[in-house]
């Protein structure tokens, strides 16, 4: 299966500035994902990253807060923008590990990325 | 829309025990489900995927069962060690599109 490549590990930023997370796959994968996983809570997908097209959005996350970058197939950035406390959470990315068919998809994630706002 | 229950929220047992973690989702259209373990503050591990089609599948100390028209998973550890102490999180692949319905996870403490 893939391996990704996640950072930073862990940050604390100021309230009102931006952090940009990377992850880096070890082979070309179409979909990236971007999930949160609040304090106590579990994931919740962020959005859907094809390279050379806009991301999909889920409800209740909008680009301009969390812009997402697909350069090529195996590279993607997600940026928190305009941090409040809020946003601490961790973050993680993950790829489709498309293994004959649908059924037997699994998923792969990053280390995540511990993000606390102060 | 999915929703996935895991039971017990948090569990706490001596080394050497035999326990099972549960895992129950409200709709049975799924491609597969698969459990994750997830250390503090880090990313997820995949241990087990189970297709729509399989009953069970085992790992190690590992073995998850699938019962899909009943909407239930069970992830049976086996002599429980310290080192399985994690969050552990089940999550389905709904039918229809790529994306991953997730529990809250149980929170498993094994003391020496």
């Amino acid at each position: 299966s893939a391996v990704i490549s996640q950072k930073p590990s862990r940050d604390i930023c100021q309230r009102g500035t931006s952090l940009t997370i990377q992850c880096q796959v070890d082979s070309q994968v179409t979909m990236m994902f971007w999930y949160r996983q609040q304090p106590g809570q579990s994931l919740t997908l962020i959005a859907t990253a094809n390279q050379g097209s806009e991301a999909t959005y889920e409800s209740g996350f909008v680009i301009d807060k969390f812009p997402i970058s697909r350069p090529n197939l195996t590279f993607s950035t997600l940026t928190v923008s305009n941090m409040s406390p809020e946003d601490s959470s961790i973050y993680l990315c993950s790829v489709e590990a498309r293994t004959g068919t649908r059924s037997n998809y699994g998923y792969t994630f990053g280390s995540g990325t511990r993000l606390t706002v102060v | 829309k999915q929703e996935v229950t895991q039971i017990p929220a948090a569990l706490s047992v001596p080394e050497g025990e035999n326990l099972v973690l549960n895992c129950s989702f409200t709709d049975s259209a799924i491609y597969n489900l698969q459990w994750f373990r997830q250390d503090p503050g880090k990313g997820l591990t995949s241990l087990l995927l189970i297709q729509s089609s399989q009953r069970e599948q085992t790992s190690g100390r590992l073995n998850a069962s699938l019962d899909k028209s009943s909407g239930r998973s069970t992830l049976y550890i086996a002599a429980s060690q310290p080192g399985d102490s994690a969050t552990y999180l089940c999550a389905v692949l709904n039918s229809g599109y790529s994306t991953l319905t997730f529990g809250k996870g149980t929170m498993l403490l094994v003391s020496p």
